[in-house]
């Protein structure tokens, strides 16, 4: 069974055109939550870190969001720019400080 | 300034040569990480190192062997890889190994071996 699970694998979406991707974990003592974006041949960048149900962070269009067993990343009127893989990690009480990746999700926003 | 460097960006080698791939970084941070990257996968955990001593060593095959000379330096000795071993190879920093903080990750090598 998977540990983090992300959804949807593929998002297309109209330049503009808000949505949210989803981050499942279902992992126990959560020491922190990880939002990367990759691009094609490209390290994962650094995008959030969230710690606790509640806890919010933004960064010009994205905005993450975290509760006791999920997270979501909204895109806010979404650009071309904003196309890549989307990556959630986690880190918790028996990964020894690793971090646990989910699939990612493909987000493409067509002009 | 959260830069992990890495080279080459690019390698191509033989099942017989023996190559090395280079991080470096200068955050402070006391762990470094080695993840191994197919395509359209997520990365995989190969190795931790941990105020520069080997922390975790993800079952990966001899034939890849990593270094800590120093706090800022890790490295990834190759030796008779095989072409399943062609993916992208990332190094990550962080603060500490065992903590709870983001990891900051480099541009990648992309190895092929031919």
């Amino acid at each position: 069974e998977d540990q983090v699970t992300q959804s949807p694998e593929a998002l297309r979406l109209q330049e503009g055109e808000s949505s949210s991707l989803n981050c499942s974990y279902t992992v126990s003592g959560l020491r922190g939550l990880f939002w990367y974006r990759q691009d094609p041949g490209k390290g994962p960048e650094f995008l959030f870190t969230l710690y606790s149900a509640g806890e919010e962070k933004e960064k010009e269009r994205l905005k993450a969001t975290l509760t006791k067993k999920e997270s979501f990343l909204h895109i806010t009127a979404p650009k071309p720019e904003d196309s890549a893989t989307y990556l959630c990690a986690v880190r918790y009480g028996g990964s020894q400080g690793n971090l646990i990746f989910g699939k990612g999700t493909k987000l493409s926003v067509k002009p | 300034d959260t830069e992990v460097t890495q080279t080459p960006k690019h390698l191509v080698m033989g099942m017989t040569n023996k190559k090395s791939l280079k991080c470096e970084q200068h955050m402070g941070h006391r762990a470094m990480y080695w993840y191994k990257q197919k395509a359209k996968k997520p990365p995989e955990l190969m190795f931790v190192y941990s105020y520069e001593k080997l922390s975790i060593n993800e079952s990966v095959p001899s034939r890849f062997s990593p270094e800590c000379p120093n706090s800022s330096l890790l490295n990834l000795h190759l030796h008779a890889l095989q072409p399943e071993d062609s993916a992208l190879y990332l190094c990550a920093s962080s603060q500490d190994g065992g903590g709870d903080t983001e990891a900051f990750f480099g541009q990648g090598t992309r190895l092929t071996v031919v």
